[in-house]
């Protein structure tokens, strides 16, 4: 089936530093979504990417959907510790439809 | 606006038995999804309701089964509990003419 692979698994960063993150497919996507998951709570839809090529900014997350459809990057600059979470990358072949998710990113801030 | 609401917030089952668990999508939305997220792990996807018929469906056997009613919202059951189904189930919704899906806050089923 398809699948995602994100990485790194987890990322153990001080505050203040830049926080990078992909994910990548063996199949093409037309939809790219990234969500945080805080522990026992659902997914939190941070940015949704529609075009290959797309670059989209949410306050200080800033996502980008590969111009081959195969993979994506979130960045999170100047880290603070609420940014502490589960990142998981996932991705539609139609907009709304099924999603598949990665495995997700552990991020840790160290005040 | 009241977001994706889901019922009960945890639940313990005997395998074997059954279990049933509800979502009340986003205000405006018209389309609910479930997933499963096992610990550690990235939400699965199981199936997707609009009009109140399954419209697609993830690779879960036939245990699996739901139900969306003429207010949107959504059953999912579970018959002949294994101890593998211990998860975290989340519903999503979103507008059938929309491209963003919003997620509950999960019912955490434990199968013993």
């Amino acid at each position: 089936g398809q699948q995602l692979n994100q990485s790194p698994q987890s990322m153990f960063i001080q505050e203040g530093e830049d926080v990078s993150m992909n994910c990548t497919s063996s199949s093409i996507f037309n939809t790219w979504l990234w969500y945080k998951q805080d522990p026992g709570e659902g997914p939190v839809l941070l940015i949704a990417l529609y075009k290959a090529g797309e670059l989209t900014s949410n306050g200080r997350l800033t996502a980008q959907f590969g111009i081959t459809r195969k993979d994506s990057f979130l960045n999170i600059s100047a880290s603070i510790p609420s940014d502490v979470g589960i990142y998981f990358c996932a991705a539609a072949n139609n907009a709304g439809n099924m999603l598949t998710f990665g495995g997700g990113t552990r991020l840790m801030v160290k005040p | 606006d009241a977001g994706v609401t889901q019922s009960p917030t945890h639940l313990i089952k005997t395998r074997g038995q059954q279990v049933t668990l509800r979502c009340s999508p986003k205000s405006g939305h018209d389309t609910v999804s479930w997933y499963q997220q096992a610990l550690g792990q990235g939400p699965q996807f199981i199936f997707q309701y609009y009009e109140e018929e399954e419209r697609q469906r993830g690779n879960f056997p036939d245990r699996f089964s739901g139900h969306q009613f003429p207010n949107y919202s959504s059953e999912l059951n579970v018959n002949a509990l294994l101890l593998g189904d211990s998860a975290l189930y989340l519903c999503a919704s979103r507008k059938w003419t929309g491209n963003e899906q919003y997620f509950g806050p999960g019912t955490r089923l434990t199968v013993t």
